[in-house]
């Protein structure tokens, strides 16, 4: 079954405490994209990866980096995460780029 | 559920009734679009898409309709049905073909 995994979906921190996101999918698909939906706003691309080792700024990326040292894996990195961070973040593949995106389940970010 | 249905149009229909949602998209070059449901708790799901040398796509109790002159796009749903409430989302790609642009989406809830 094609599959979009994310971990945690749901994560509470403080303000400066790096964390990190996994994404994972399983359809050896080369391009893979962060978004990050926010109330009244749809959703907006964070970074994405055209490849291994290629990635590449969408509208949004501050305080964010990626990573893409192997096709499946995708994490999203913040390394001093701040309150307007604060956000529901997807991970999505398309089976070409740029159509009908397979996105994971979410991740819940809360920062106090 | 989750919170990103804030601020969002909403649309109430009854079960059993004809539901058309609507989207005005931003660039005339845009080439693809497609239109996204996405439940509570979940990630976005692809509905149906249409290419800019199209006027009408139909699927499975859905259909697209692309109005190029006023830069319309319209999601029909046929006999809507309760599992069908969601936020559902339009999408274009971008001018430079380079990612998809999603817009804020539309609230529908159907009323048994």
């Amino acid at each position: 079954e094609a599959q979009v995994t994310q971990n945690p979906r749901y994560l509470i921190t403080v303000t400066g405490k790096k964390l990190t996101v996994t994404c994972s999918q399983n359809m050896n698909h080369e391009y893979m994209s962060w978004y990050r939906q926010d109330p009244g706003l749809g959703l907006r691309q964070i970074y994405y990866s055209m490849n291994v080792e290629v990635t590449d700024k969408g509208d949004v990326p501050e305080g964010y980096k990626v990573s893409r040292k192997e096709k499946r894996n995708f994490p999203l990195i913040l390394e001093s995460p701040s309150p307007n961070q604060t956000s529901l973040y997807f991970c999505a593949t398309p089976r070409v780029p740029h159509y009908e995106q397979y996105f994971g389940p979410g991740t819940r970010l809360t920062v106090t | 559920g989750e919170s990103v249905g804030l601020h969002l149009p909403t649309l109430s229909v009854q079960e059993g009734d004809n539901s058309i949602i609507n989207c005005a998209y931003s660039n005339s070059a845009s080439d693809y679009f497609i239109w996204y449901k996405q439940e509570s708790g979940k990630g976005p799901q692809f509905i149906i898409d249409i290419r800019s040398n199209m006027d009408k796509r139909q699927g499975q109790r859905v259909t697209v309709l692309l109005n190029k002159t006023v830069k319309h796009l319209s999601l029909q749903i046929a006999a809507t049905q309760p599992g069908d409430s969601a936020v559902y989302f339009c999408a274009e790609i971008g001018e430079y073909g380079n990612k998809l642009v999603f817009g804020a989406g539309t609230i529908l809830r159907v009323k048994s």
